[in-house]
């Protein structure tokens, strides 16, 4: 059974561009959830997903970043119009289902850097 | 607001040595946490999940307490080696389910 896959695992983009970051989770897991670590800084919570629904976005620029799971295919975090700032690691974590009892499984991250 | 807090940040003790990790956070009313590994280049391993009716959890030589009245949680890792060398992250789940996480304790275990 395969873990969290990620890719790119890196990626750079120049001020303005699109990037596209995605996510398979685990086999059997229907929850997705998308974290970001800045330099020097714990882990962020930005998006929680289940198949085709955006659970809790809270954590979510309110502009420029928008997220995707759909029913088939990988989990997409789109960050548009990129900044130096968004420059950071991003992970996404998979569980197979009931929220707070299950252990997230995370993949091995993106780092996005924006030059 | 919701903070948790690791100390030491970093670490660095020799082979074969016990220790403890600290991770204290503001917020009683947790669900879980969980203990975490971070490996250069490779993504966060889960090691220990403790519920928030569980006191303690242990995983071969990791052993994590939690302690809700004083929030504070410990990562004690007996007789410590070389590839124990990782940053370990907590990180507990709050009322809105959301994964709050410290900064890490960066650890090197000398040979």
């Amino acid at each position: 059974n395969a873990g969290v896959m990620q890719n790119p695992r890196h990626l750079v983009r120049r001020r303005g561009q699109e990037a596209r970051l995605r996510c398979s989770p685990m086999k059997g897991h229907s929850h997705v959830y998308w974290y970001r670590q800045l330099p020097e800084e714990g882990l962020k919570f930005m998006v929680y997903l289940q198949k085709e629904n955006i659970i809790d976005e809270s954590g979510m620029p309110k502009e420029r970043f928008s997220a995707e799971f759909p029913k088939e295919g990988p989990s997409i975090l789109r960050i548009q119009q990129v900044v130096r700032g968004d420059s950071a690691a991003y992970f996404c974590a998979s569980s197979p289902g009931g929220v707070y009892t299950d252990t997230q499984y995370f993949g091995p991250g993106t780092r996005l850097t924006v030059l | 607001k919701q903070e948790v807090t690791q100390i030491p940040a970093a670490l660095s003790v020799p082979e074969g040595e016990n220790l403890v990790l600290n991770c204290s956070f503001t917020d009683s009313a947790i669900y879980n946490l969980q203990w975490f590994r971070q490996d250069p280049g490779k993504g966060l391993t889960s090691l220990l999940l403790i519920q928030s009716s569980q006191r303690e959890q242990t995983s071969g030589r990791l052993n994590a307490s939690l302690d809700k009245s004083s929030g504070r949680s410990t990562l004690y890792i007996a007789a410590s080696q070389p590839g124990d060398s990782a940053t370990y992250l907590c990180a507990f789940m709050d009322s809105n389910y959301q994964l709050i996480w410290g900064a890490g304790t960066k650890l090197i275990i000398k040979p």
